[in-house]
């Protein structure tokens, strides 16, 4: 079955350190992969995609995702968090004309 | 540009009862897909229209059904409502629907089944 996991269902991180969400894939077929993060109280918004080409996608808000296929994964970084980062991330899987949703992952800056 | 647009915002109906979603895609948007968010489930894909047809489902029962009007303007209905139908409702645009095309979200509509 395919499937996205994010193994942590929540990241802590101190203002100013780098940050990273894990997110890990097992789907048939050359995935496109995209990160989205939830504000309360509101709907998903778009940070990056990777569909082909450099491992390293850069997207909005100095994020940063780093794709590596022999590990099947696509984590999402920031060198230097801010508070209000705090939020919760999706990672998205589309292969095949569906897409898959990790469970999120809820980020928590602390000052 | 004017985004996604979901109303109502809030809805509380009984157990029983029928509810219909709307979602107004953001303008030049022909595909509009709809989402299930649960705290327990996470996110999970309802359906997908583009140009009134519907091209992808997920695996709900059919109590949930969707349409698209020939504006791109797109309603969900969800029938004989259940208990554990509760959940926040997010319809997304895209230009094409393609694989590379990132999905534009509402800010949901949420469901209340008592």
């Amino acid at each position: 079955a395919q499937s996205v996991a994010q193994p942590e269902d929540q990241v802590n991180v101190a203002e100013g350190n780098p940050l990273t969400v894990k997110c890990t894939y097992s789907v048939s077929g050359n995935p496109y992969l995209f990160w989205y993060v939830q504000y309360p109280n509101r709907g998903l918004q778009f940070l990056l995609k990777y569909i082909t080409g450099d491992n390293l996608v850069k997207g909005s808000y100095g994020f940063e995702a780093e794709f590596n296929k022999s590990q099947t994964s696509f984590h999402l970084k920031k060198p230097s968090a801010l508070v209000s980062d705090s939020a919760l991330y999706f990672c998205a899987v589309r292969v095949n004309d569906k897409i898959i949703f990790g469970k999120g992952t809820r980020l928590h800056i602390l000052p | 540009k004017a985004g996604v647009t979901q109303t109502p915002r809030y809805l509380i109906k009984t157990r029983g009862q029928q509810v219909t979603l709307s979602c107004s895609p953001i303008s030049g948007h022909r595909s509009v897909s709809w989402y299930q968010q649960t705290p327990g489930q996470g996110l999970q894909f309802l359906f997908e229209y583009f140009s009134e047809t519907q091209r992808n489902k997920g695996n709900f029962p059919g109590r949930f059904s969707g349409r698209q009007f020939s504006n791109s303007r797109s309603e969900m209905n969800v029938s004989t409502l259940e208990l554990g139908d509760s959940a926040l409702y997010l319809c997304a645009s895209s230009s094409t629907g393609g694989a590379f095309s990132p999905l534009h979200f509402g800010n949901g509509t949420r469901l209340t089944v008592t």
